[in-house]
């Protein structure tokens, strides 16, 4: 049973470039999570998506971040015209809709680590 | 004041010895929290979780909850070296019980050293 899956694992962009973040949830998993983490911080919420709905973007920043939960394939963190600032690690997690072993667990991706020059 | 606040660290304890994490939080309505752990470079992965106040224990780990005063902490007994990483504090907020995000602390590191 394959965990929730990210890529890529590390990405590089120059300022001004776009940077594409994909997460694919656990299977049976309907919910996903995108936190980011700077160096030696923790996780920070960005947005939790359902299938086609965003539920929750209150952490996401206002200008050039956007995020998908499409009806088929992965979820998408998309950042426009990168900045030094948004260099960090960004985690994905997912959850099902109901019930598991634990009642509101969230099962985290190995993360994309980005890099922006 | 934070969501979600973590004791600085680091915390570092020599092996064997208790080490003893807090964690407090803000909302008052908050329902369930969760304590992961996570090494350097790798994902957080969930080690206790806790729902009503007072303690629970699984293995070496005991979750204590006190919402009276808005508390939650870990105790990790017969600390070991590979005990060493960064424990974050997670709180799932009012409204939300089998989904829904959490609110993490800012992390503590641990450092258990032979």
């Amino acid at each position: 049973n394959a965990g929730v899956m990210q890529n890529p694992r590390h990405l590089v962009r120059r300022r001004g470039q776009e940077a594409r973040l994909r997460c694919s949830p656990m299977k049976g998993h309907s919910h996903v999570y995108w936190y980011r983490q700077l160096p030696e911080e923790g996780l920070k919420f960005m947005v939790y998506l359902q299938k086609e709905n965003i539920i929750d973007e209150s952490g996401m920043p206002k200008e050039r971040f956007s995020a998908e939960f499409p009806k088929e394939g992965p979820s998408i963190l998309r950042i426009q015209q990168v900045v030094r600032g948004d260099s960090a690690a960004y985690f994905c997690a997912s959850s099902p809709l109901l019930g598991g072993a634990v009642p509101g667990e969230l099962f985290f991706g190995e993360g994309s680590r980005l890099t922006v020059l | 004041q934070k969501e979600v606040e973590q004791n600085s660290g680091p915390l570092s304890v020599p092996e064997g010895a208790i080490a003893s994490l807090n964690c407090t939080y803000s909302d008052r309505g908050s329902q369930s929290f969760f304590w992961y752990r996570q090494y350097s470079g790798k994902s957080p992965e969930l080690i206790m979780f806790i729902y009503s106040n007072g303690d629970k224990e699984d293995g070496r780990f005991t979750a204590q909850l006190n919402k009276a005063s808005q508390y939650v902490s870990l105790l990790i007994r017969d600390s070991q070296p590979s005990d060493s990483a960064t424990y974050l504090c997670a709180v799932r907020n009012a409204g939300g019980t089998s989904y829904g995000k959490l609110t993490f602390g800012q992390g503590t590191i641990l450092t258990v050293h032979p």
